[in-house]
């Protein structure tokens, strides 16, 4: 059965570096989607991506993040100078049209220290 | 904004007694709603999609049903197993987009 991956599993990094996180979804997609969970809060939505473009991103989503889909199957979110809140489960979800439901990846634990 | 919330927050049975999960949404104009399983420190398991022309969804032990008009839907778990174990999201999408916004989840404990 066809899934989202994301690499990698966990991230750990210095705060003021950049870090990308990986996804590849499910490849007749066409809806993109990047969420974040800290540590025992809400699962909580960053941006959404379709037709090459961001067509929504939350007020979390600032300067320091970026998406890009590079190529036909990869999408990714970078930030570009981390900070210790930056700190969190990263999900990237994706869906095939619009009454279809999301699948999401098994998530990037980053932990900025 | 939609606000989902989910009650009660946390719950423990024994095994083969049946699991009821609510959620409540505050804006009722949804295309759809979507259950997810979480395992600790794991990714999130899609369980069942209900469409807003829907009233209920089955998938196994699984059903959901969905009150549009009062905001509310409801996830039930027929004999519960001790695999049955985590965390369980409701999610609804904002009026007129698909970005989910999601509850904080019940955490269900089967004893064996």
């Amino acid at each position: 059965e066809p899934e989202v991956t994301q690499t990698p599993s966990h991230q750990v990094t210095q705060m003021g570096q950049e870090v990308i996180l990986r996804c590849v979804p499910i490849s007749n997609h066409l809806y993109f989607y990047w969420y974040r969970q800290i540590l025992g809060q809400k699962v909580e939505f960053l941006v959404s991506f379709y037709n090459n473009e961001i067509s929504e991103k939350s007020e979390i989503f600032d300067d320091q993040f970026s998406v890009e889909r590079p190529d036909g199957s990869n999408f990714t979110l970078k930030i570009r100078s981390t900070k210790l809140e930056d700190s969190a489960m990263y999900f990237c979800a994706s869906r095939v049209d619009s009454s279809y439901e999301q699948y999401f990846g098994p998530g990037t634990r980053l932990t900025v220290t | 904004k939609q606000e989902v919330t989910q009650i009660p927050a946390a719950l423990s049975v024994p095994e083969g007694e049946n699991l009821v999960l609510n959620c409540s949404f505050t804006d009722s104009a949804i295309y759809n709603l979507q259950w997810f399983r979480q395992d600790p420190g794991k990714g999130l398991t899609s369980l069942l999609l209900i469409q807003s022309s829907q009233r209920e969804q089955t998938s196994g032990r699984l059903n959901a049903s969905l009150d549009k008009s009062s905001g509310r839907s409801t996830l039930y778990i027929a004999a519960s197993q001790p695999g049955d174990s985590a965390t369980y999201l409701c999610a609804a999408p904002r009026p007129n987009d698909y970005k989910l916004s999601f509850g904080a989840g019940t955490t269900v404990t089967v004893r064996a």
